[in-house]
C-alpha cells in the first residue's frame, strides 16, 4: 500500500512568484486536504475535495486555489506569493470519513 | 468557536510514562486524534478516539476522554527515546457529512516531548 507522497520537498520561490504543489493520495482514498504548517504552529485548514469537488475551505484568501484529479491526487495553486506563505503544506488523504493520513509536506520559503 | 490547547512542553526519563494533555472547546466535536510529528517530516497518525468513548488503548499507548470537561489525554507507556517528537491533538468539528468526506482537522500548537535516556 502506498502512502501519502507529496512533491517537490522544498522549493525556494521570491514574492509575486506562483507555485503549484502536488499530493498523490494513498491508495484507495477518494478525499485530499490541505493544511498550511508555519514554523512552531499546528496546521491550518486551507481546504479539502471529495471526489473532484471541492468540500470546505479554511480562512485562506482566493490566491491559494486547487484541484483534485479522477485519480485522486491534488494540486496546491499559491499565486502572487507573499513573504508570509513560507511555511510547511501538507496534504492528507482519506477515505469517506475516515482518519485523515498525511504526507511529509513541501517546504515553501518564499525570498 | 473551534479551539484546541496543549502545553508547549514535557521532559520525561526513558522508561517513565509520558501524559500529554489537551483540552478543546468545541462541544460538537465528534472526533479527537493524536499526532506525531519528527524533525522535518509530516505528520503521523497514532490514534483517534470517537466521542462516544472514554477511553481507547492501543499497545503502549491510552487516550482518555473527559467529555464533560472537554480533555483528551494521550498516555505513553515505557517512553522510549524515539518518541521525542512533537505531538498533536485535533479535533474534527463534525461528523462525516452526508457524502462521506471527511471535515477539517483543528489542531493544537503542539506538544514537544524530550525523553532524556
Amino acid at each position: 500500500e502506498t502512502g501519502v507522497t507529496q512533491s517537490p520537498t522544498h522549493l525556494i520561490k521570491t514574492r509575486g512568484q506562483q507555485v503549484t504543489l502536488r499530493c498523490s493520495s494513498q491508495s484507495g482514498h477518494n478525499t485530499v486536504s490541505w493544511y498550511q504548517q508555519a514554523l512552531g504552529q499546528g496546521p491550518q485548514f486551507i481546504f479539502q475535495y471529495y471526489r473532484e469537488e471541492k468540500n470546505g475551505r479554511g480562512n485562506f484568501p482566493p490566491r491559494f486555489s486547487g484541484l483534485q484529479f479522477p485519480n485522486y491526487s491534488s494540486e496546491l495553486n499559491v499565486n502572487a506569493l507573499e513573504l508570509d506563505d513560507s511555511a510547511l503544506y501538507l496534504c492528507a488523504s482519506s477515505l469517506d470519513g475516515g482518519p485523515q493520513h498525511f504526507g511529509d509536506g513541501t517546504r515553501l520559503s518564499i525570498l | 468557536g473551534e479551539d484546541v490547547e496543549q502545553s508547549l512542553f514535557l521532559s520525561v526519563r526513558e522508561g517513565d510514562s509520558s501524559v500529554i494533555n489537551c483540552t478543546y472547546t468545541d462541544s460538537s466535536s465528534t472526533y479527537l486524534y493524536w499526532y506525531k510529528q519528527e524533525p522535518g517530516a509530516g505528520l503521523q497518525l497514532l490514534t483517534y478516539i470517537f466521542s462516544n468513548m472514554d477511553m481507547k488503548q492501543d499497545q503502549r499507548l491510552t487516550v482518555l476522554l473527559n467529555k464533560k470537561d472537554k480533555h483528551l489525554s494521550l498516555r505513553i507507556a515505557d517512553t522510549q527515546t524515539g518518541d521525542s517528537a512533537i505531538y498533536f491533538c485535533a479535533e474534527s468539528s463534525r461528523p462525516p457529512d452526508l457524502n462521506g468526506a471527511t471535515n477539517k482537522l483543528i489542531f493544537g500548537t503542539g506538544t514537544l516531548l524530550a525523553v532524556q535516556p
